[in-house]
């Protein structure tokens, strides 16, 4: 059964780089039935899709953060990363590692890690 | 970006009750659209996809219909363990967007 793990620093400065890793298992990010991406939700808010990242290495972000935003993904260690610039105390969240079908259909969800901006 | 409204925005219930909660997008998105269960300090939980199928291990009082504009998700007869916030999202065209939530409580 697919399981995704998130990690990465609880608390972020502003103006700094919040980076997070998911780690992949029971599945592979090189699947072509897939496509993997990350979706936040701050808190006592609805979820905020963040993007996606295929097989193929195409990315589609959230036109919102997609300044700031990169997603990518480590085949050797079978983990996707959520890198997203400049932040502020807007971008406290839930923080979710999220897997759908290459249709788009939603497959899986991560437990999810707060992140602090402060 | 599509926008979903989902309605109402909360709903008091009893144990029992049949319950709809509906989700408009603001443009046609086929049959693209999910439904969440939340509770406090978990992950959205897939419900149903496609707008009305069934995710594995959802108990079948829980079911969606709609397509196009207008959808809804209805649970037959509430379950002490179904009070929580619902969300809708559709998946038809990047950005994936949700609605608002429905938070759903005891009456």
């Amino acid at each position: 059964q697919l399981q995704l793990q998130e990690s990465g620093p609880g608390l972020v400065k502003p103006s700094e780089t919040l980076s997070l890793t998911c780690t992949v298992s029971g599945g592979s990010v090189s699947s072509t039935t897939y496509c993997w991406g990350w979706i936040r939700q701050p808190p006592g808010k609805g979820p905020e899709w963040i993007g996606n990242i295929y097989y193929s290495g195409s990315t589609f972000y959230n036109p919102s953060l997609k300044s700031r935003v990169t997603i990518s993904v480590d085949t050797s260690k079978n983990r996707l990363s959520l890198q997203l610039h400049s932040v502020t105390a807007a971008d406290t969240a839930v923080y979710y590692c999220a897997s759908a079908y290459s249709s788009g259909r939603p497959h899986h969800w991560g437990q999810g890690t707060l992140v602090t901006v402060s | 970006a599509i926008q979903l409204t989902q309605s109402p925005s909360s709903l008091s219930a009893s144990v029992g009750d049949r319950v709809t909660i509906t989700c408009r997008a603001s443009q046609g998105i086929s049959s693209a659209l999910a439904w969440y269960q939340q509770k406090p300090g978990k992950a959205p939980k897939l419900l149903i996809y496609d707008a009305s199928s069934l995710e594995s291990g959802v108990p079948s009082r829980f079911s969606g219909s709609g397509s196009g504009t207008d959808f809804t998700l209805t649970i037959s007869s509430l379950q002490p363990e179904d009070f929580a916030t619902y969300y809708c999202q559709q998946f038809n065209s990047y950005p994936d967007t949700f609605g608002q939530g429905t938070r759903l409580e005891i009456k």
